[in-house]
């Protein structure tokens, strides 16, 4: 099995509609991330948390919230989709050592009309 | 602030000929270097790392990726290019802030052609 898992894998929404996308990890890693990815831009850093009691904003968080429901689970939500939301996210775990290294899920592929 | 850029967006190469992806980034201390895999459809997989110590590091699938403090760069390497190592390869620096994300590059995209 996955050690990240995302689901859904694909969605399509309308415009105002709310949509969670959720993220669970085996790997029992402390910290995740909710990444996403724009074509020509890389992955750039929506929300993370450190535990579920510590969450943060990331660098592009408007209009997105989140919930660490659990250590190994952590949901994104747009609370009205809109149509630049459109775009491939990704949930990743880290591991507490220095180094830092991020595993990533399979990505969400969202599409809103 | 931290950047990585990856100054090729595609590469053509053909199969069993040698591949440079260039890779620099702009950090104050020593980095933390990474590279990460995606092929069509799937989610990222991590190539190799640089924390410290000796500047070649070795990865999976008979890549490797040269740390050269000098030149500000991480460039990854394979001697031989297989069809199935068409994808789109992502350089990353780790940053301190926002809890240790990872600064990506804008990715290059790999064809090979038979």
């Amino acid at each position: 099995d996955a050690d990240v898992t995302q689901t859904p894998r694909n969605r399509i929404t309308k415009t105002g509609k709310r949509i969670m996308l959720e993220c669970s990890q085996t790997k029992g890693h402390d910290r995740m991330y909710w990444y996403r990815q724009d074509p020509g831009l890389g992955l750039r850093l929506i929300y993370y948390s450190f535990d579920v009691k510590d969450i943060n904003k990331g660098e592009i968080s408007d209009g997105y919230s989140v919930s660490r429901q659990a250590q190994a689970k952590f949901s994104l939500s747009l609370e009205s989709a809109i149509p630049n939301q459109t775009a491939l996210y990704f949930c990743a775990t880290r591991d507490s050592g220095r180094s830092g290294t991020q595993y990533f899920g399979p990505g969400t592929r969202l599409l809103v009309l | 602030a931290q950047s990585v850029t990856q100054p090729d967006i595609h590469i053509t190469v053909s199969e069993g000929a040698s591949l440079e992806l260039r890779c620099n980034y702009s950090y104050g201390a020593t980095p933390y270097l990474f590279w990460y895999v995606q092929s069509p459809g799937q989610g990222l997989q991590l190539l190799l790392k640089y924390f410290s110590g000796d500047t070649l590091v070795q990865g999976i699938k008979g890549f490797e990726a040269e740390f050269k403090r000098s030149q500000s760069s991480f460039n990854l390497r394979k001697p031989s290019v297989h069809w199935s190592d068409a994808a789109e390869y992502f350089c990353a620096v780790g940053a301190p802030e926002y809890g240790n994300k990872l600064v990506f590059g804008a990715g290059t995209i790999l064809r090979v052609k038979s």
